[in-house]
């Protein structure tokens, strides 16, 4: 079993819909968790922390479900400017520097 | 503006030639790290280095090389022991002893012909 697994998608939805992406890590001690959005051929960047209480910035949504070993990400109100691939990643331990990287999910959104 | 710099942004090589990519950060970061990335895969960790003059190997370490002299640079050298090594090389740096967020440069695209 990977160490954080995610549908690799493509996931194709119109401009307006609402689409959310799981992940899922292996490891229970795992301490800190991020989405990360990467444009092809384009370097990863922070989209959002995930945090134990669940976070929102705008249109977007975070939730951790520590019982489970996953995250999600929601995303509302889909632009076409969202099209682009999301990545899990999973902090393994504290202070161990080991973050993990989920294969990603590609997201089109159309006209 | 903080930031990572990466150079050059491609880079094409013959078969069994060594090159060497740079990595220089501006953010004060302890922590310095350099990943690959394939098409269709995730970013695999081939060094990291935690601080200067001291460096441990990811998972997938052998055909590299690294050096980390000053707290800025994270220079990594693909030599020609690297059977594969046409990919996309991305360096990233975070806070010492923290769980936050990596910070990514732009990335090196090498292709060996």
């Amino acid at each position: 079993r990977k160490e954080v697994e995610q549908d690799p998608g493509p996931f194709n939805v119109p401009e307006g819909a609402t689409v959310a992406f799981n992940c899922t890590y292996s490891n229970s001690a795992s301490q800190s968790f991020f989405w990360y959005r990467q444009d092809c051929r384009k370097e990863p960047k922070l989209l959002m922390s995930v945090y134990s209480s669940g976070n929102e910035d705008g249109r977007f949504t975070a939730q951790l479900n520590r019982a489970s070993q996953y995250i999600s990400l929601l995303i509302r109100d889909s632009k076409l400017s969202d099209s682009a691939t999301y990545l899990c990643v999973v902090n393994m331990v504290a202070g161990t520097y080991k973050y993990i990287f989920g294969t990603g999910t590609r997201l089109k959104v159309l006209a | 503006d903080g930031g990572i710099t990466q150079s050059p942004k491609y880079l094409f090589r013959k078969e069994g030639q060594n090159v060497t990519l740079s990595c220089e950060q501006n953010l004060n970061h302890d922590a310095m790290y350099w990943y690959r990335q394939d098409p269709g895969q995730g970013l695999r960790l081939i060094y990291y280095s935690q601080i200067v003059n001291d460096f441990q190997k990811g998972d997938i370490a052998e055909g590299y090389s690294v050096s980390r002299e000053k707290k800025e640079s994270f220079p990594l050298t693909v030599t020609s022991a690297q059977k594969n090594p046409t990919a996309f090389y991305l360096c990233a740096s975070s806070l010492s002893g923290s769980t936050g967020e990596l910070f990514f440069g732009e990335g090196s695209r090498l292709t060996v012909l």
